[in-house]
């Protein structure tokens, strides 16, 4: 069964970089799929940051694409999320996901997802 | 960018009764169309995909039908674990928009 669990700190300061980690259990990056993270602002709808291949090969939102890395650690079998500059617009339960298909942004399997505050 | 609005963004519905929610592309996304239902607190759950396969393990009176532009996702005979809030995707392209969601209520 294939578990993910995203970790990182649930408070960040404004224009400050928000990082998370998404730790996948259960199944090997390396095996393939595109992993993704949405995210969802309290009280309103998802929406979808970005996917990463094992190779490193990514895509992005680009309403989002300037201020977003995704990386991922095939060793330790965890993809990670960078968003830099944020406001309190970027506040937000963030979730990692893995796709049905290898390739595309839609998703089956979910982490629990962590809440994000963007706050001074 | 392709829009996708989701209609009603409330339905109220009995249980036992059926709901049939809309969402609307603005464009084609051929049948790359997924539903979704989120309950408070948890994540989304894939229920169909392909806008008419139902994923694994979600009961037979969820249905989805539609190509193109319009899609339709039918309860047939509301559960009350069915009342949530249901979320319809398109994945024809990489940017993965999502619509505002509907939530269906207890009436």
């Amino acid at each position: 069964q294939v578990q993910l669990q995203e970790s990182g700190p649930g408070l960040v300061k404004p224009s400050e970089t928000l990082s998370l980690t998404c730790a996948v259990s259960g199944y090997s990056i390396s095996s393939g799929y595109y992993w993704g993270w949405i995210r969802q602002p309290p009280g309103k709808g998802l929406e979808w940051i970005g996917s990463i291949y094992h190779s490193g090969s990514t895509y992005y939102n680009p309403s989002l694409k300037s201020r977003v890395t995704i990386s991922v650690d095939t060793s330790k079998n965890q993809f990670s999320l960078k968003l830099s500059s944020v406001t309190a617009a970027d506040t937000a339960v963030y979730y990692c996901a893995r796709p049905l298909d290898v390739d595309t942004a839609m998703f089956d399997y979910w982490g629990q997802g962590t809440l994000v505050t963007v706050s001074s | 960018e392709i829009v996708m609005t989701q209609s009603p963004a409330t339905l109220s519905v009995s249980p036992g009764e059926r709901a049939t929610l809309s969402c609307r592309a603005s464009q084609s996304v051929s049948s790359n169309l997924a539903w979704y239902q989120q309950k408070p607190g948890q994540a989304p759950r894939l229920l169909i995909y392909g806008a008419s396969t139902r994923a694994t393990g979600i009961p037979a009176r969820f249905s989805g039908s539609g190509s193109g532009t319009e899609f339709t996702l039918t309860i047939s005979s509301l559960q009350s674990e069915d009342f949530a809030v249901y979320y319809c995707q398109q994945y024809n392209n990489w940017l993965g928009t999502f619509g505002q969601g509907t939530k269906v209520e207890i009436k």
